[in-house]
């Protein structure tokens, strides 16, 4: 079955203590994503992929780190989190000749 | 640059009757449009697109948006509601296929679908 994973699903966390979500897609899609939603402001694109080793940011990139040494792997890292980073991620991909988005079930980040 | 607006936060119908959720779009170029919907603790679909073939475009579920391009619009109808397509809507502009995959959100609408 085609499919983004995303992991965890939720997560609780304190503020400054680094965490990883991980995002993985089955597709052979050469285009990766990371978006945060939240409420009122519909889903904001914090970083990209179009390839292994090539990312880019996107519209809210400050406090997110993100790698892509494989294909279908493409993990969001918060290296010190803050609580204005409590929102609920979403991870897509798709390929590059085409904009249609596949998306993951979202993970939910609370930083306390 | 690119830009889209969703007119109504939140919409209220009653079951049976008809869906009107509105998105106006800004570009500089002929854009992508799409409508993807969120069902309550689910991750984003896809509902429809428009890729600058046919102008009115139909949807999964009944769904169908007509572009027009001289009142820059994308509005989303369905002829009758059924309690199912209560969720949340996002309008998404994207350049053409070709352009990059840089999706631009509205900010949604709540459709709420009420007996």
């Amino acid at each position: 079955e085609a499919q983004v994973t995303q992991n965890p699903r939720y997560l609780i966390t304190v503020t400054g203590k680094k965490l990883t979500v991980t995002c993985s897609q089955n597709m052979n899609h050469e285009y990766m994503s990371w978006y945060r939603q939240d409420p009122g402001l519909g889903l904001r694109q914090i970083y990209y992929s179009m390839n292994v080793e090539v990312t880019d940011k996107g519209d809210v990139p400050e406090g997110y780190k993100v790698s892509r040494k494989e294909k279908r792997n493409f993990p969001l890292i918060l290296e010190s989190p803050s609580p204005n980073q409590t929102s609920l991620y979403f991870c897509a991909s798709s390929l590059w000749a085409g904009p249609e988005q596949y998306f993951g079930p979202g993970t939910r980040l609370t930083v306390t | 640059a690119q830009s889209v607006t969703q007119l109504d936060s939140h919409v209220s119908v009653s079951e049976g009757t008809p869906v009107l959720l509105r998105c106006n779009y800004s570009s500089s170029y002929s854009p992508s449009l799409f409508w993807y919907v969120q069902h309550p603790n689910k991750g984003l679909q896809l509902l429809l697109k428009y890729t600058s073939a046919a102008t009115l475009v139909k949807g999964i579920n009944g769904f169908e948006a007509e572009f027009k391009k001289s009142e820059t619009s994308f509005h989303l109808t369905k002829p009758s509601a059924h309690m199912s397509d209560a969720a949340e809507y996002f309008c998404v502009v994207t350049p053409p296929t070709g352009g990059g995959n840089k999706l631009t959100f509205g900010t949604g609408t709540q459709l709420k679908v009420e007996l």
